[in-house]
């Protein structure tokens, strides 16, 4: 079946450190997602893509990375710069008009 | 700016219908979407309307008035399956899209 593929489910990370979250999608969609919610709360665009080899931050981009190297793909890497990290994170891809999500991923740092 | 606005929580019995408003302020407007989401889940599309009008799609149906920047969320014969947030979204173009805080939806038995 078509969908997005996020991983891994739950990472905990040290002070410090960099780590990123694998997100696949085989939905042949041009245009991915990086989103943050935290508890409570609605979701905050962090950076998005419209096509390979492009990207553009979103409204919370500071202390995250990303790559478009491929259409499927799409990581993201949180950096040690950002400073409350701990979040769940969710993957998205689009057509025109809807928004498909992949399965979140809940970081934690310790 | 940029914004939405929906109820923080809404409450209602099971088998009731209840509705969720939405209101926005966006420069340059395509159409407004609604996405449900369980605790601890994902986020689903429910419905997107571009045009004024109801649009029904089984249990769940959804309004938008562009002359008034509202739109809501109407959820019939509720079940406890329903529990969950439901947020509003805009499309903004380039592919890019704002999402409402949610709304989150307790189903009192």
């Amino acid at each position: 079946d078509g969908g997005i593929t996020q991983s891994p489910k739950y990472l905990f990370r040290k002070e410090g450190q960099n780590v990123t979250l694998s997100c696949e999608q085989n939905l042949n969609h041009d245009a991915m997602y990086w989103y943050r919610q935290d508890p409570g709360q609605g979701l905050r665009l962090i950076y998005y893509s419209q096509i390979v080899n492009d990207f553009q931050k979103g409204d919370i981009a500071e202390g995250y990375s990303v790559s478009r190297e491929k259409k499927e793909s799409f990581p993201l890497t949180v950096t040690s710069a950002q400073k409350n990290p701990t979040a769940f994170y969710l993957c998205a891809s689009s057509t025109r008009n809807t928004i498909y999500f992949g399965e979140g991923s809940w970081l934690t740092v310790v | 700016g940029q914004s939405l606005e929906q109820p923080s929580e809404v409450t209602a019995v099971e088998g009731a219908i209840v509705q969720i408003n939405c209101t926005y302020q966006t420069s340059g407007f395509y159409g407004l979407s609604w996405y449900q989401q369980h605790d601890g889940g994902a986020p689903t599309f429910l419905s997107y309307n571009a045009l004024d009008g109801l649009e029904e799609t089984g249990r769940f149906s959804s309004f938008l008035s562009r002359s008034d920047s509202y739109g809501y969320l109407l959820l019939q014969e509720l079940q406890m399956k329903d529990s969950a947030s439901y947020f509003c979204a805009v499309p903004t173009g380039g592919f890019k899209t704002i999402f409402g805080a949610g709304t989150r939806l307790f189903v009192k038995a």
